[in-house]
């Protein structure tokens, strides 16, 4: 994989529902993966920084898992909620200008009431 | 929010025209990095500045360039404006050797 890609493009659940989305990043010269939380019309807001392999991250309803040998992360919602409804994005920080980000399409999540 | 503020919100600019973004930095932040989205991409990385010099560049040509003044904050400038220069324009501020990265609203420029 030569840049970062996420999956699905799009998604609506119904409220009440669980859902996870996939982020596909190289694994060579990894340094680190972030995901970011966007809601229309405001700023980006950081959700997770994860570095090892293995790592799993939890923030309320919202947990993330890393795996960089085979380069890939899962970001799991229990239980959405129309206020998750968002685009979550994913980057990877492969150290060469440290905080350079390289950003896939993003996911947008569409969480009906 | 992330105390990273941008200005202008919205900008219209006529093609070959220059123009100037602006971004102040959350308190306590030596370093910002720039990134266009254009429609239906993700955000590109467009430089970065660590202590008043630009400290990486990604893939655009000279006629984009920026500056960091002493309180950190930062501008974005572009010459020359091209028609797919259209795309919201993000500001990050973070901390050198810091992993995390916080994000201004943007400024969506357009080119007409």
């Amino acid at each position: 994989i030569l840049n970062v890609e996420q999956s699905p493009q799009s998604l609506h659940v119904q409220e009440g529902d669980s859902t996870n989305f996939t982020c596909s990043f190289p694994s060579s010269n990894f340094y680190a993966l972030h995901w970011y939380r966007w809601e229309t019309a405001k700023s980006p807001e950081a959700l997770f920084v994860m570095t090892l392999n293995g790592d799993e991250k939890k923030k309320g309803r919202i947990s993330a898992t890393l795996n960089t040998k085979e380069g890939y992360s899962y970001l799991y919602i229990k239980g959405s909620q129309p206020e998750d409804s968002a685009t979550y994005l994913c980057a990877s920080d492969r150290g060469s200008t440290l905080g350079r980000l390289y950003f896939g399409r993003g996911t947008q999540l569409t969480v009906w009431p | 929010e992330t105390g990273v503020t941008q200005s202008p919100t919205h900008l219209i600019k006529t093609r070959g025209q220059q123009v100037t973004l602006r971004c102040s930095s959350q308190s306590g932040h030596n370093t910002v990095s720039w990134y266009q989205q254009a429609l239906g991409q993700g955000p590109q990385f467009i430089f970065q500045y660590y202590r008043e010099e630009e400290n990486g560049r990604g893939n655009f040509p000279p006629r984009f360039s920026g500056l960091q003044f002493p309180n950190y904050s930062s501008e974005l400038n572009v010459n020359a404006l091209e028609l797919d220069d259209s795309a919201l324009y993000l500001c990050a501020s973070s901390r050198a050797g810091v992993y995390e990265q916080y994000f201004g609203p943007g400024t969506r420029l357009t080119v007409t």
